[in-house]
């Protein structure tokens, strides 16, 4: 089955720095890769949509500065947490979208813990 | 819908009985629902789906329930086991094709299994 990575699985930063985060269909190309954001006890909300070889999509409320999207390939994309602060502590995970015609399918990253201290 | 801010909602049953999660989705012109099992500290898996012109299908030990009129989707599992300890969540597809389109996850359900 299709595999989606997530590196690193958990990273711990200080407060100001930046931390990026990557996200690899191991054996399929990618269009489309989704990242989300997950707080404990909580559902998978949204952040962005990533399309290859142009500028993410991002939802509503959710700043671009701060959370920069990089798409350079079919197999890899990258979020990177600019000046992370306490509140940006969370788990992100990331999805990769594959499929022709009208059948898709979104496959799932392992997700990544950040704390920021 | 978007469930940001609330907690889960708790499920506990005993191994081998039927465990039934609902769920409520938002938008009604969404086409395609999947419920994902998700275990702590790892990303959601995919269980089932269902399309909008369907109102059951059934897989392994799984049986998933649209109800388009009340915007309601339930997912039952058959003689639940330990393994079946998660959380599940149902995600609906937005705006039609997947090229525009996106999920979006419902709040999520803690199933505890005793043994």
């Amino acid at each position: 089955g299709a595999v989606v990575s997530q590196h690193p699985s958990w990273v711990i930063c200080k407060s100001g720095t930046s931390v990026k985060i990557e996200c690899r269909s191991l054996d399929f190309q990618a269009t489309t890769m989704f990242w989300y954001r997950q707080f404990p006890k909580q559902s998978l909300m949204l952040m962005a949509t990533s399309n290859e070889g142009s500028k993410a999509t991002y939802e509503q409320g959710v700043e671009k500065d701060k959370f920069l999207i990089n798409h350079a390939s079919l197999t890899l994309s990258t979020l990177t947490v600019t000046s992370a602060h306490p509140e940006d502590s969370s788990f992100y995970i990331c999805s990769a979208l594959t499929g022709t015609g009208g059948s898709y399918e979104q496959y799932f990253g392992p997700g990544t813990r950040l704390t920021v201290t | 819908g978007e469930s940001v801010g609330l907690h889960l909602p708790t499920l506990s049953v005993q191994e081998g009985d039927n465990s039934i999660i609902n769920c409520a989705y938002s938008n009604s012109a969404s086409d395609y629902f999947i419920w994902y099992k998700q275990e702590s500290g790892k990303g959601p898996q995919f269980i089932i789906d269902i399309r909008s012109n369907m109102d059951k299908r059934q897989g392994q030990r799984v049986t998933v329930l649209l109800n388009k009129t009340v915007k309601h989707l339930s997912l039952q599992i058959a003689a639940t086991q330990p393994g079946d300890s998660a959380v599940y969540f149902c995600a609906e597809k937005i705006s039609g094709l997947w090229q525009g389109g996106k999920l979006i996850f419902g709040q999520g359900t803690e199933l505890s299994v005793k043994p």
